[in-house]
């Protein structure tokens, strides 16, 4: 069956440094969505990619989709304190089957 | 507020109750999926609708957990005889379209004695 795979489980970094999520699908997707979701909060959605190496943006975090729509990255640049919490791939194939996130944690 | 609601918020009981959960998603959603969650994992995958149609259930649940969306608006999830590994949140979400992004209710925590 479908399987999302993320690395790493968890990742402390200082204050001011950059810090990258990776995700692996099984399965070809027909689309990616990546979520963050705060300690006691629910997921919250970030942005979804569609195309075969889709680049997007928002303000200090960069999205990839993979040419074979089988990967994905976050790559968040100079973090901050607001930037704490576990983020989850969700790849579409028909449903849709989240990874077991990336825990993010701030060292001021 | 229109956003994903869902009730109860907390529910303890005893290994061998049955406990329901309700789902109202947001107006006009086509699709909703219920999601478990236990702590430092990710929402695993129970089962979705698309209106009134369940679509797939995980194969990893077993036949102790039904989920019904009867008229194509809200949606219970039931788990007889639950266990001690029942304990979780249980995430309800919901789209728009098949491919839209995702909006979660606060979710359901259940635990079991």
């Amino acid at each position: 069956g479908q399987q999302v795979m993320q690395i790493p489980q968890y990742q402390h970094v200082q204050e001011g440094e950059d810090f990258t999520t990776y995700c692996n699908s099984s399965t070809t997707l027909s689309n990616i969505q990546w979520y963050k979701q705060r300690p006691g909060g629910h997921p919250v959605f970030l942005i979804q990619l569609v195309k075969s190496g889709e680049v997007k943006k928002q303000k200090r975090l960069t999205f990839q989709f993979g040419e074979a729509k089988k990967n994905s990255s976050l790559h968040i640049t100079a973090t901050q304190t607001t930037d704490v919490g576990t983020y989850f791939c969700a790849g579409k194939d028909d449903k849709i089957i989240f990874g077991k996130g990336t825990r993010l944690h701030i060292l001021p | 507020d229109t956003g994903v609601s869902q009730d109860p918020r907390h529910k303890i009981t005893k290994r061998g109750q049955n406990v329901t959960f309700r789902c109202d998603p947001i107006s006009e959603h086509n699709r909703l999926y219920w999601y478990r969650q236990t702590l430092g994992q990710g929402p695993e995958f129970l089962t979705y609708f698309q209106n009134e149609a369940q679509l797939e259930k995980s194969r990893l649940l077993s036949d102790r957990f039904s989920a019904e969306r009867p008229k194509g608006s809200f949606s219970t999830l039931e788990i007889q005889r639950t266990e001690q590994g029942d304990s979780a949140m249980y995430l309800c979400a919901s789209s728009k379209t098949s491919s839209g992004e995702l909006f979660f209710g606060e979710g359901s925590r259940l635990t079991v004695l």
